[in-house]
């Protein structure tokens, strides 16, 4: 089992939709959750991060995140094709942070 | 501007040779790291250095060695004993030294062998 899953994708949502980017992860004893956004050959761009259990929302970015099911979600409302991109999950610790492969969003106009 | 630049952006590696890739970095962040991205792969941890003039190897730090002599600098020498260099190498920094504190990256350097 992979420290950090993330489906590879693509998901691909119409324009104005609800996007939903979902990451498991392992370690219990994680204690902090980033989301970033990478576009295709630039580094990653963080989004989001979260704590505590429940939802944080940041314009039309929402964190979610439920440690007892090990899952923490990103919702993208309102998409825009300048949403396209790969959204990484990323999980921190005490030794270390993880990183998840990815998942590829493709927003269509 | 406060930010993380990496240069060059492109690097061409001939066989058997040593090539360092610079990390600078001014919003006074006492963490550096070094990360190596692949196709398909999350990123993975090279190295890291939470304090200047210490630092510690992350998963893949074999055919790496880094440097901390300055806050602001953080540079990647990849040696010839690293057989398959062809990475998106990534620079990031964060305020304190742990693992659960925000990571904020640079532009990258792409490593390319001739």
């Amino acid at each position: 089992q992979k420290e950090v899953e993330q489906n590879s994708g693509p998901l691909s949502v119409p324009e104005g939709a609800i996007a939903s980017l979902n990451c498991t992860y392992s370690d219990r004893g994680s204690q902090s959750f980033f989301w970033y956004r990478q576009y295709s050959g630039k580094s990653p761009e963080l989004i989001m991060f979260i704590y505590s259990n429940g939802d944080k929302e940041d314009g039309r970015f929402t964190a979610q995140l439920n440690k007892a099911s090990q899952y923490v979600s990103l919702l993208i409302r309102d998409s825009q094709p300048s949403d396209s991109a790969t959204y990484l999950c990323a999980v921190g610790g005490y030794q270390k942070v993880t990183f998840g492969t990815g998942t590829k969003l493709q927003v269509i106009p | 501007d406060g930010g993380i630049t990496q240069s060059p952006k492109y690097l061409f590696r001939k066989e058997g040779q040593n090539v360092t890739l610079s990390c600078e970095q001014n919003l006074n962040h006492d963490a550096m790291y070094w990360y190596r991205q692949d196709p398909g792969q999350g990123l993975r941890l090279i190295y890291y250095s939470q304090i200047v003039n210490d630092f510690q190897k992350g998963d893949i730090a074999e055919g790496y060695s880094v440097s901390r002599e300055k806050k602001e600098s953080f540079p990647l020498t990849v040696t010839s004993a690293q057989k398959n260099p062809t990475a998106f190498y990534l620079c990031a920094s964060s305020i304190g030294g742990h693992f659960q504190e925000t990571q904020y990256f640079g532009p990258g350097t792409r490593l390319l062998v001739l």
